[in-house]
């Protein structure tokens, strides 16, 4: 069953440094997002990418934030100078082409810790 | 009014009982509706999309009622493996893509 990849699956960094975190979202699929998770909390919604741009962003998603589609498989979300409540769970996830009634499938996930 | 609004529970039940969540949103232009499920540190996975019509997927029954913004996932004959925590996600189509707004999930507990 085709599947959302994500590496690392676990993370540890400094404060101030960047992280870049990866995925390849399932081949067929043309929607890709980042939402995140922190400890306790509920998944948020971070931002959606078609047709190799920004399509949506939430308030969460500032200029720390940057996604890319480097090539025809991976999409990743780096964090430019990380804070400790950067600190979640950051799952990446694709759907379809059709808009209406498309779900969206997740990856396992990255734990991202801060220190 | 929260975007999706669930009762976090916890809910403990004992085995083979039937159980009930609800779900209320504020965007009365949301175009589609799912209850995902999650474990304990893991993504959320469908469980099954919602429809207007009701749609059942053997022990478990979700309905949606626009008018009154409400969407519920019933659980029969519970089992020890559905323990995990209910998400109520919605999708409001905005922009040129779907962005998934998610509630804060219902914990299910089900015991011996």
């Amino acid at each position: 069953e085709p599947e959302v990849t994500q590496t690392p699956s676990h993370q540890v960094t400094q404060m101030g440094q960047e992280v870049i975190l990866r995925c390849v979202p399932i081949s067929n699929h043309l929607y890709f997002y980042w939402y995140r998770q922190i400890l306790g909390q509920k998944v948020e919604f971070l931002v959606s990418f078609y047709n190799n741009e920004i399509s949506e962003k939430s308030e969460i998603f500032d200029d720390q934030f940057s996604v890319e589609r480097p090539d025809g498989s991976n999409f990743t979300l780096k964090i430019r100078s990380t804070k400790l409540e950067d600190s979640a769970m950051y799952f990446c996830a694709s759907s379809e082409p059709q808009v209406l009634n498309t779900e969206a499938f997740f990856g396992q996930g990255t734990r991202l810790t801060v220190v | 009014r929260k975007e999706v609004e669930q009762d976090p529970g916890p809910f403990n039940v004992p085995e083979g009982a039937t159980v009930a969540f609800n779900c209320t949103y504020s965007n009365s232009a949301s175009q589609s509706f799912f209850w995902y499920r999650q474990d304990c540190r893991k993504e959320p996975k469908l469980l099954m999309s919602v429809y207007s019509s009701g749609n059942e997927d053997g022990r478990f029954t979700a309905q949606l009622n626009r008018a009154s913004q409400y969407i519920s996932l019933l659980i029969r004959d519970s089992k020890l493996s559905d323990s995990a925590t209910y998400l109520c996600v919605v999708n409001g189509v905005t922009g040129g893509g779907n962005k998934l707004t998610f509630g804060t999930g219902t914990q299910l507990k089900v015991e011996l």
